[in-house]
């Protein structure tokens, strides 16, 4: 099946620990993104990436970090340095043509015990 | 700045009609795109406007004024299913960034 998938979908946090969260894409998209979503709140991009080893930040990426080594795979990693890290993160991608809407995976919930 | 806002809840009764409105100022404008969430899950994609005027896909349409910076999604024949947040969302002039309002929270009541 094509798609986006997002693991794990429930992840517990000790406060001062670093977590990672996978994104893998099958569907030969260019441009991937993570976003945050808070309860009630609408969608804030953390960072971006348009093509392999390059990636640019958000308007929320303190405190978090990016890789995209491959083209199927952005896994955002939620540092210690992240004061704040409770939330539902969307990963999502597109092609990079002008009018290509995003997908989105199913979202991961990641909460700080 | 850049600012999108939607109205935080609305109601509406099943069958009837329901319109949400979307205003924003950004810099730059390649497009506006309307989602459905329901609690918990992922958006899922319902239309994209890039050009001004009406488009519609079975019982959703969607409308566009540039010149005005507005939107709305128009929800016909409502049905229970129909309750989740409606999010509006514009790609401006950065073409790989989608800007998000904060959604519109829509219950349907039989």
């Amino acid at each position: 099946d094509g798609g986006i998938t997002q693991s794990p979908k429930y992840l517990f946090r000790k406060e001062g620990q670093n977590v990672t969260l996978s994104c893998e894409q099958n569907l030969n998209h260019d441009a991937m993104y993570w976003y945050r979503q808070d309860p009630g709140q609408g969608l804030r991009l953390i960072y971006y990436s348009q093509i392999v080893n390059d990636f640019q930040k958000g308007d929320i990426a303190e405190g978090y970090s990016v890789s995209r080594e491959k083209k199927e795979s952005f896994p955002l990693t939620v540092t210690s340095a992240q004061k704040n890290p409770t939330a539902f993160y969307l990963c999502a991608s597109r092609f990079s043509e002008a009018g290509n809407t995003i997908y989105f995976g199913e979202g991961s919930w990641l909460t700080v015990v | 700045g850049q600012n999108i806002d939607q109205p935080t809840e609305m109601t509406a009764t099943e069958g009837a009609i329901v319109q949400i409105n979307c205003t924003y100022q950004t810099s730059g404008f390649n497009g506006l795109f309307w989602y459905q969430q329901h609690a918990g899950e992922a958006p899922t994609f319902l239309s994209y406007n890039v050009l001004d005027g009406l488009e519609e896909k079975g019982r959703f349409s969607s409308f566009l004024s540039r010149s005005k910076g507005y939107s709305y999604l128009l929800l016909k024949e409502l049905q229970m299913k129909d309750s989740a947040s409606y999010l509006c969302a514009v790609r401006g002039s950065n073409t790989d960034k989608l800007i998000f309002g904060t959604g519109t929270r829509l219950q349907v009541f039989p």
